[in-house]
């Protein structure tokens, strides 16, 4: 069975400062990759995705990831978090069938 | 544009009684899906539905049912609520089974078992 690992629970960073959130997921075969975004109060929205090609996607607000095969990653990254991306963030993957499995979520506080 | 529309949005029940939550889309999606949020756990698929008249266990069924009324309903069922049902509910749906298509989320729906 598939399984995602986030192994930041709870990320705390001054505005302006770089972000790098790790994920890790265990399937060996072809993958489709999402991380999605949850602020306070709110629903998932998605952020950005990797189904193939470049490795190196961009997604909404100045986000990015990059899928590493060899790693079994795809960490997410903002060069400069802004107080508003305060947040909870979930990495997820899709392969066999229809399921998304999502990690656990990082809590992102963001200090103005 | 509505996109998923899940009813209650809160909810309180007592142990031992029922409720059903109830999901609609607008996007014309195949496959629609129930998750649970709980702290610390992610998000927990409980059931899914690839096309309508088709449903299938996730990862928690236990304690619930579901009915893929038609294409745009897909609804929940705690036939005899328990605390460890507390939880935030949130139904989802995509275009496709089997594709990479993104997931699209309701805005959740807030359970309390007391």
């Amino acid at each position: 069975a598939q399984s995602v690992s986030q192994h930041n629970h709870h990320v705390i960073l001054s505005e302006a400062a770089s972000l790098e959130l790790g994920c890790n997921y265990s399937y060996g075969g072809t993958v489709n990759l999402f991380w999605y975004v949850q602020y306070p109060g709110q629903h998932l929205q998605l952020l950005l995705k990797y189904f193939s090609g470049d490795p190196l996607v961009k997604g909404i607000k100045g986000f990015e990831a990059e899928f590493i095969k060899s790693k079994f990653s795809f960490n997410l990254r903002k060069p400069s978090v802004q107080w508003s991306d305060t947040a909870e963030y979930f990495c997820a993957v899709k392969s066999s069938g229809d399921k998304l499995t999502f990690g656990t979520g990082t809590r992102l506080a963001v200090r103005p | 544009n509505a996109g998923v529309t899940q009813t209650p949005k809160f909810q309180v029940l007592k142990t031992g009684q029922s409720m059903t939550l109830q999901c609609a889309q607008d996007m014309n999606h195949n496959s629609m899906y129930w998750y649970r949020q709980d702290p610390g756990m992610g998000l927990r698929l409980i059931y899914y539905s690839a096309s309508e008249g088709t449903t299938d266990k996730g990862e928690v069924p236990n304690g619930y049912n579901v009915s893929r009324l038609n294409k745009r309903e897909f609804s929940l069922r705690l036939e005899s609520a328990a605390p460890s049902q507390t939880s935030v509910y949130f139904c989802a749906s995509s275009e496709l089974p089997g594709s990479g298509n993104t997931i699209y989320f309701g805005e959740g729906s807030w359970l309390t078992v007391v």
